[in-house]
């Protein structure tokens, strides 16, 4: 069963660029979620889809914003780069039943460089 | 808020030796995941181990098994044997089983080297 997959694994954008980042869950999985991890602020919750819907959102500007299709691939971009967004996003998939979630899986990461 | 504290930013253990992790966390929730993940050099975050709430037996997984204190919110993972392949940095987490929720909360992290 494939795992996660992050795409691409690097990045490196000017400050003032956009980026998107893609994130393909494991096949069956429809809950995806997105983290931030730096050396200064560790990991960070951004939010998360669960059947084309965000369900939840962590403490981040309107400038990262996500979506989720209809076959729960979820993309992330971020608009007006900045050098502090320099870090790396981890997605992470879960499977949801009806009495509960199960553990997060994670993919690889992107490493994004803002210059 | 769920919380999660790792007071140890850096440990190290002599090879084939045991070392152990300590985790504490907050919550008003009773139902809950906690899990330590492994992140190497290379990024992917692992899953190490993991353990439902409502369990009493803590969880063991082949040299890694935790220590899970419900009433007092602590939750330490113990390393058997340690082998140089285990040098990571180790994440403590916690995530709710509510089906309306999906969030992971990580801990600050623990570098772990591994001395031949």
């Amino acid at each position: 069963k494939a795992g996660v997959t992050q795409t691409p694994r690097y990045l490196i954008k000017t400050r003032g660029q956009q980026v998107t980042l893609s994130c393909s869950p494991i096949s069956g999985h429809r809950s995806v979620s997105w983290y931030q991890q730096t050396p200064g602020q560790g990991l960070q919750f951004l939010f998360e889809y669960f059947s084309e819907t965000q369900r939840n959102k962590g403490n981040f500007p309107g400038r990262f914003s996500g979506r989720q299709f209809s076959n729960s691939r979820s993309e992330m971009n971020v608009s007006t780069l900045e050098l502090g967004d320099s870090a790396l996003y981890l997605c992470a998939s879960s499977l949801v039943t009806p009495s509960r979630n199960t553990e997060a899986f994670f993919g690889q990461g992107t490493r994004l460089t803002v210059v | 808020a769920q919380t999660v504290t790792q007071s140890q930013p850096e440990m190290s253990v002599q090879e084939a030796e045991t070392v152990t992790l300590s985790c504490t966390y907050d919550t008003s929730e009773s139902d809950y995941y906690l899990f330590w993940y492994k992140q190497p050099p290379s990024r992917q975050m692992i899953l190490v181990i993991r353990q439902e709430a409502y369990k009493q037996q803590n969880a063991t997984e082949n040299r890694f098994s935790v220590n899970f204190q419900k009433a007092a919110k602590s939750f330490s993972l113990k390393i058997s044997d340690s082998q140089l392949g285990d040098a990571a940095m180790y994440f403590c987490a916690f995530q709710e089983m509510k089906t309306s929720y999906d969030k992971v909360i990580f801990g600050p992290g623990t570098s772990l080297s591994v001395i031949p």
